[in-house]
């Protein structure tokens, strides 16, 4: 299976900061990388599909960069809705698989 | 617009079989566009795909479940279904019905999810 590696675990930050998060792939899986959001009780909701693409109706202060192992999704502007957990998903290879997630705090 | 809606016990015993329903609205579970899966999510932890299936009635299951899960599609009711055997406590999580979707193979529309708990 191919791991994916989160960074970091949990971020704290204040309405109007820049957050970054990082993904890392054990091998390569192209561009074929989602990003979901997650707030408790409820099921993730995907932002980003293939590394980059915005989902319709997702605000423009999401985006996703990278190819090969290295990703990055980045916030720009966080909003008080943005604050839960965030996972990276490869779709490269079966099983498909997250990471660990990363849960951005208020500060 | 989609939506789905998972449905079954919440409770079941250790060693029997977890048995799980997803009704689809909104869209087919014949339609040869997507894939239907299931993912589930122990109590504060991470996301696990269990497995999908495909409108042909193919299916690809997590190699570390394959020995004890079947999916399945009834396209007269437009629902998936889910059976889990020989379960134990480390089954227990929040288990999502999901459609993989043209958008890059990722998941686009999910349920709300159902918790199930093993327990005796």
């Amino acid at each position: 299976d191919i791991q994916m590696t989160q960074s970091p675990s949990s971020v704290s930050a204040s309405v109007g900061d820049r957050v970054t998060i990082t993904c890392r792939a054990s091998q390569g899986i192209s561009s074929w990388l989602a990003w979901y959001q997650q707030k408790p009780g409820k099921a993730p909701k995907l932002l980003i599909y293939a590394a980059s693409s915005l989902l319709s109706g997702v605000p423009s202060r999401f985006s996703g960069s990278g190819s090969g192992t290295d990703f990055t999704l980045t916030i720009t502007s966080l909003q008080p809705e943005d604050f839960a957990t965030y996972y990276c998903q490869q779709a490269n290879s079966f099983p498909p698989t997250f990471g660990g997630g990363t849960k951005v705090e208020i500060k | 617009q989609v939506q789905l809606q998972e449905s079954g016990p919440g409770l079941v015993k250790p060693s029997e079989t977890l048995s799980l329903t997803c009704t689809v609205s909104g869209g087919s579970v014949s339609s040869g566009d997507y894939y239907w899966s299931w993912i589930r999510q122990p109590p504060g932890k991470g996301l696990e795909w269990i497995g999908h299936i495909y409108y042909s009635g193919s299916t690809n299951y997590n190699p570390s479940l394959k020995s004890r899960v079947t999916i399945s599609v009834d396209a007269s009711k437009n629902q998936l279904s889910l059976k889990l055997t020989s379960v134990t406590a480390a089954d227990t999580a929040v288990y999502y019905c999901a459609r993989r979707g043209g958008s890059g193979r990722s998941f686009d529309y999910w349920g709300q999810g159902t918790l199930v708990t093993v327990s005796s």
